[in-house]
């Protein structure tokens, strides 16, 4: 357990929905990042946030988007789902500075069908 | 824009055969560097990390890693792998002062054969 918790672990839906991922950081560390994980693309930086506020940005679709809320957890949220946006979306968290590297979760593993 | 180069996408080798995996990168400025390891159905798992100092830095398990500046490379080593380290293996890069993306390279599978 690497102290990072994603939810849900798996899911499954269908292309136009709407899902949440949810992500909470280990103890302490205020930044959360989003990465997709795609056999094509390997790991895209998606988003980050830093103590409730974004702080920089990569490849996420606008339709897509993300939150960190007053406890630090995050959401990140996948509207119109598309096939091609099936992939695993891992989060990762770090202290105040991130040079000692990410600590990242086990991922959802989403599947559009 | 930054990128990140791993050469390999698959590499078998037999249990006690020596280990070098190739990265290079792109970016000229001060990085910080990092190996990352997913063994099958887990997360991401942090290696080993070069910020300054000794350009060779050991991580867990046995592994460790180089950094020659003027080939813009961290190649990471084993000297002697075991069947446990069958897993995929990342690179990643951090620009220096007030970055704190990561970008990856996309990955080298280690098949280690008993």
């Amino acid at each position: 357990d690497s102290g990072v918790t994603q939810t849900p672990k798996h899911l499954i839906t269908a292309t136009g929905q709407r899902v949440t991922l949810r992500c909470s950081p280990r103890s302490g560390d205020l930044s959360v990042y989003w990465y997709q994980q795609s056999l094509d693309q390997g790991l895209q930086f998606l988003i980050q946030y830093y103590n409730g506020e974004e702080r920089a940005k990569g490849n996420i679709l606008e339709r897509f988007s993300a939150q960190q809320f007053p406890d630090l957890h995050s959401e990140l949220n996948l509207s119109s789902l598309e096939l091609g946006d099936s992939a695993l979306y891992f989060c990762a968290s770090s202290p105040t500075t991130a040079n000692y590297g990410y600590t990242f979760g086990s991922g959802t593993r989403l599947t559009v069908v | 824009a930054q990128s990140v180069s791993q050469h390999n996408h698959h590499v078998i080798l037999s249990e006690a055969a020596s280990l070098e995996l190739g990265c290079n990168y792109s970016y000229g400025g001060t990085v910080n560097l990092f190996w990352y390891v997913q063994y099958p159905g887990q997360h991401l798992q942090l290696l080993l990390k070069y910020f300054s100092g000794d350009p060779l830095v050991k991580g867990i398990k046995g592994f460790e890693a180089e950094f020659i500046k003027s080939k813009f490379s961290f190649n990471l080593r084993k000297p002697s792998v075991q069947w446990s380290d069958t897993a995929e293996y990342f690179c990643a890069v951090m620009k220096g002062a007030g970055s704190y993306q990561l970008t990856f390279g996309k990955g080298t599978k280690l098949s280690v054969i008993p």
